[in-house]
């Protein structure tokens, strides 16, 4: 079957970095997706990976190893309005997203 | 900016009733999504429609039906709500390209609907 982990909660300071990891077993891979959801409201782009590495776009950074299954998105200098859910999605190889559960992250002062 | 919109924030209906579910899209997508979002659990997609009058099953299309007579209007249909329907519903939209630029495969989602079924 297919499959996508991230942790359910997680809690960071504000003003430090945290890192949420998300692994997957997938049939097939077209890229993974990572999205931003504040309570109550949309899911939010946020990034995207297709190639192994690092992307960054500004506080944000998404990094993907397709051979080790694993991506992390990567915040820095960490705002309290950066309390949300971080979803992770995968496209396989019919080009179908499967999303993970979603990681709480809740910033304290 | 793109824009999704959904046509009720929230709903309670009772249990046996016929619920619809209205969802717009102003950007001109192909692509239209139905998910619903419950705790602890991923986005589970219900039926997509790449088309007008196209639809296509998604992982739990049981009990759910959907419309799509306009490009930019795609309905949910709840034809007899039950209690395990309660959730919070969202509808995205999407270009969509294989092998495209990254922002063709980006959805975009309306605020949801959240569904009580009684």
């Amino acid at each position: 079957g297919q499959n996508i982990d991230q942790p359910t909660e997680m809690t960071a300071t504000e003003g430090a970095i945290v890192q949420i990891n998300c692994t997957y077993q997938t049939s097939g891979f077209n890229g993974l997706f990572w999205y931003q959801q504040h309570a109550g409201e949309a899911p939010t782009f946020l990034s995207y990976n297709v190639l192994d590495g690092l992307e960054e776009k500004g506080r944000f950074s998404s990094f993907l190893s397709r051979s080790k299954g694993y991506s992390y998105l990567l915040l820095k200098e960490l705002q309290m309005k950066d309390s949300a859910s971080y979803l992770c999605a995968v496209m396989d190889s019919n080009y179908q997203l499967i999303w993970g559960a979603g990681t709480k992250l809740i910033i304290k002062p | 900016d793109v824009k999704v919109t959904q046509s009720s924030r929230y709903l309670v209906k009772r249990t046996g009733e016929k619920v619809f579910l209205e969802c717009v899209q102003d950007m001109d997508h192909e692509n239209m999504f139905w998910y619903r979002q419950d705790p602890g659990l991923g986005l589970r997609l219900i039926y997509f429609s790449y088309d007008v009058k196209m639809k296509e099953k998604g992982d739990i299309p049981e009990g759910y039906s959907v419309s799509r007579e306009k490009k930019e209007r795609f309905s949910l249909i709840l034809e007899s709500a039950s209690t395990n329907q309660t959730s919070m519903y969202l509808c995205a939209s999407s270009l969509f390209e294989i092998g495209g630029a990254v922002g063709a495969n980006v959805l975009t989602f309306g605020a949801g609907s959240r569904l009580t079924v009684l």
